[in-house]
């Protein structure tokens, strides 16, 4: 089956400094990659979908000057997580597809973020 | 805009048991379901989904879930749990055929015991 990696699975910051994620899918190529962020205990919210070689579409509420994503290969999606802050402190997860009609989103195993 | 809802926070079940988590959407039209399972240090996993036809899906692992439009539910059935069935449950719907942009609920956490 199609795998997705990402790259840390956890990671510690101080407050201010900049983190970058790394999403690959391993087997596939992904037209179309999402980014997801989930509370403790609670849903995953999607933050914003990329696609290869353009801007990434951000969902309502969402900064994207803070979260700077980029989908600069169909195997590579990238968020950033600028100036983080304890608040950003969550478990990011990304998710790929094919972009073909009823595919399914194949997810990454996640990122624990830890701002301090 | 769509929305789902997952009654139960929590369940618990001994092996062997049958096992039904809910789950309820809110879409103004024809929705497309799923359910994903999420195990500690996994990426969610696909367990089945719906977009049209028989409404009663077959997924993996054992999994099987029924679409009922007039209850606008979506729920998760297994005849009988494994311990290895422990984990977290996400109900999901997507707007269009393409499986954009998923809203998930909340989660069921199912714990099995002994």
């Amino acid at each position: 089956g199609a795998v997705v990696s990402q790259h840390p699975s956890r990671v510690i910051c101080k407050s201010g400094t900049s983190v970058k994620i790394e999403c690959r899918s391993l087997d596939f190529q992904a037209t179309t990659m999402f980014w997801y962020r989930q509370f403790p205990k609670k849903s995953l919210m999607l933050m914003a979908t990329s696609n290869e070689g353009s801007k990434a579409t951000y969902e309502q509420g969402v900064e994207k000057d803070k979260f700077l994503i980029n989908h600069a290969s169909l195997t590579l999606s990238t968020l950033t997580v600028t100036s983080a802050h304890p608040e950003d402190s969550s478990f990011y997860i990304c998710s790929a597809n094919l972009g073909l009609a009823g595919e399914t989103q194949y997810f990454g195993p996640g990122t624990r973020l830890l701002v301090l | 805009a769509q929305s789902v809802t997952q009654p139960d926070i929590h369940i618990t079940v001994s092996e062997g048991a049958s096992l039904e988590l809910r789950c309820n959407y809110s879409y103004g039209a024809t929705p497309y379901l799923f359910w994903y399972v999420q195990s500690p240090g996994q990426g969610l996993q696909l367990l089945l989904k719906y977009f049209s036809g028989d409404t009663l899906v077959q997924g993996i692992k054992g999994f099987e879930a029924e679409f009922k439009r007039s209850q606008s539910s979506f729920n998760l059935r297994k005849p009988s749990v494994h311990w290895s069935d422990a984990a977290e449950y996400f109900c999901a719907v997507a707007p269009s055929f393409r499986n954009e942009k998923l809203t998930f609920g909340t989660g069921t956490r199912l714990t099995i015991i002994p």
